[in-house]
């Protein structure tokens, strides 16, 4: 199986920064990665689909980047409700696999 | 509305069985490929297995830590995805996720997501 790993496992923010999600694949997966935000007690969102593509509906100061191993969210300008846990989620092959996580909270 | 309510979980001894129940409604079920993902008490993301659409021939996928223990199914005819949980363990201990599955740019995207059905494995 795919191992994912996700950096940093946690960051504290201010409303208005720009945040950088890592995710990184233990081989190659082209594109096949998608970013998910996760709030407390809520089921999951998809953000980013495909490393790059929008989501329907998703704010456009979400963005995704990256191909092979190496993927990256960026949120340009961080607003409170942005405030949650970001996760990864290969879908190059069975078993799909998602990262650890990278918890965001206010600074 | 389109959504996905989960039914079912509850609590069960170790060694127990239980069958979770997800309930679609406004979208064509039977085109879509559909997951179940779990999450333990403050744990991260873990997903479980597949069923895929009928033109797939249902066939199904499972992560490791459930084969053969857990089976995924689902009734086009009634809208529903089921996961029949067996010999369940404490480690099974989770809020249990049906999410649907969209083809988009030749990606499978994860892309609509139920509530949740909570799952506690204790004696």
């Amino acid at each position: 199986a795919i191992q994912m790993t996700q950096s940093p496992s946690s960051l504290s923010a201010s409303v208005g920064d720009r945040v950088t999600i890592t995710c990184r694949t233990s081989q190659g997966i082209g594109n096949d990665l998608g970013w998910y935000q996760q709030k407390p007690g809520k089921a999951p969102k998809l953000l980013i689909y495909a490393a790059s593509s929008l989501q329907s509906g998703v704010p456009s100061r979400f963005s995704g980047s990256g191909s092979g191993t190496d993927f990256t969210l960026t949120i340009s300008s961080l607003q409170p409700e942005d405030f949650a846990t970001y996760y990864c989620l290969h879908d190059y092959n069975y078993p799909l696999t998602f990262g650890p996580g990278t918890k965001v909270d206010i600074k | 509305e389109v959504q996905l309510v989960e039914s079912g979980g509850g609590l069960v001894q170790p060694g127990g069985s239980l069958r979770l129940s997800c309930a679609v409604s406004g979208f064509t079920f039977s085109d879509h490929h559909m997951d179940w993902v779990r999450q333990a008490p403050g744990r991260g993301l873990e997903w479980l297995g597949r069923t895929k659409s009928k033109v797939r021939s249902y066939t199904t996928e499972y992560a490791a830590s459930v084969k053969g223990r857990f089976t995924i199914s689902r009734d086009d005819s009634k809208n529903s995805l089921y996961l029949q949980m067996n010999s369940l363990k404490t480690e099974d201990t989770a809020m249990y996720y049906c999410v649907r599955v969209t083809p988009v740019a030749s990606r499978d995207a994860l892309d609509l997501w139920g509530q949740g059905t909570m799952v506690t494995v204790s004696s």
